[in-house]
């Protein structure tokens, strides 16, 4: 079956310090993977995408993220986390043959202590 | 306007009342998304539209019930909800439905309390 686990509900990391999200996918086919950020009150914004090619992608905001494949992992970082990244991270799977379905995870809450 | 646009942000009513949601969006694009999102729940995909034909029915109640006059409107039609349909309701666009242009741009959202 597709799924998405993000394994941490909530993460707290103080201001300046680094920061990994993890995630991990089930999928069938050739993933595409995707990572979006939710203010509170807000839509969804994405930040990067993985469709192929180099494994290491940059989104924007100065996020960043690493597709292995062998680990089942799209794990999302950031070398130094700023007050305004508090926010709900949501990564997300599809793929060529799922017809415009994207499959969620259940979301990590990230905090940013001063 | 820009991006995709949601109305109303908010939404209070009884639960035998009919409303309507309403997304709009500007970027040009051929698919078009309902989702739900409710507490410490994934969100669920509810609906999926491509050129104005319903691709997908996510097992969705007849309580709701979508219209996509054209590539650029969705509307989430509501009556006779439950408690629990309280939730925020997110749509969402692509440029294609699938394939290498199919990353979802999403609206505000509206959130809807059922009393």
């Amino acid at each position: 079956a597709q799924s998405v686990t993000q394994p941490d509900i909530h993460i707290t990391v103080s201001e300046g310090a680094s920061l990994e999200l993890r995630c991990n996918y089930s999928y069938g086919a050739t993933p595409y993977l995707f990572w979006y950020v939710q203010s509170p009150g807000q839509g969804l914004q994405l930040l990067l995408k993985y469709f192929s090619g180099d494994t290491l992608v940059q989104g924007i905001k100065g996020f960043e993220a690493e597709f292995k494949r062998s680990q089942s992992s799209f794990n999302l970082r950031k070398p130094s986390v700023h007050w305004s990244d508090a926010a709900e991270y949501f990564c997300a799977v599809g793929g060529s043959g799922n017809t415009g379905k994207l499959i969620f995870g259940q979301g990590t809450t990230l905090q940013v202590k001063p | 306007e820009t991006g995709v646009t949601q109305t109303p942000r908010h939404l209070v009513m009884g639960m035998t009342n009919k409303k309507s949601l309403k997304c709009e969006q500007h970027l040009g694009h051929n698919a078009m998304y309902w989702y739900k999102q409710s507490a410490k729940k994934p969100l669920e995909l509810m609906f999926v539209y491509s050129l104005e034909e319903r691709v997908e029915n996510n097992s969705v109640p007849s309580r709701f019930s979508p219209e996509c006059p054209n590539s650029s409107h969705l509307f989430l039609h509501l009556h006779t909800l439950q408690p629990e349909d309280s939730a925020l309701y997110l749509c969402a666009s692509s440029q294609e439905l699938a394939g290498l242009s199919y990353e979802q741009y999403f609206g505000p959202g509206t959130r809807l309390t059922v009393t």
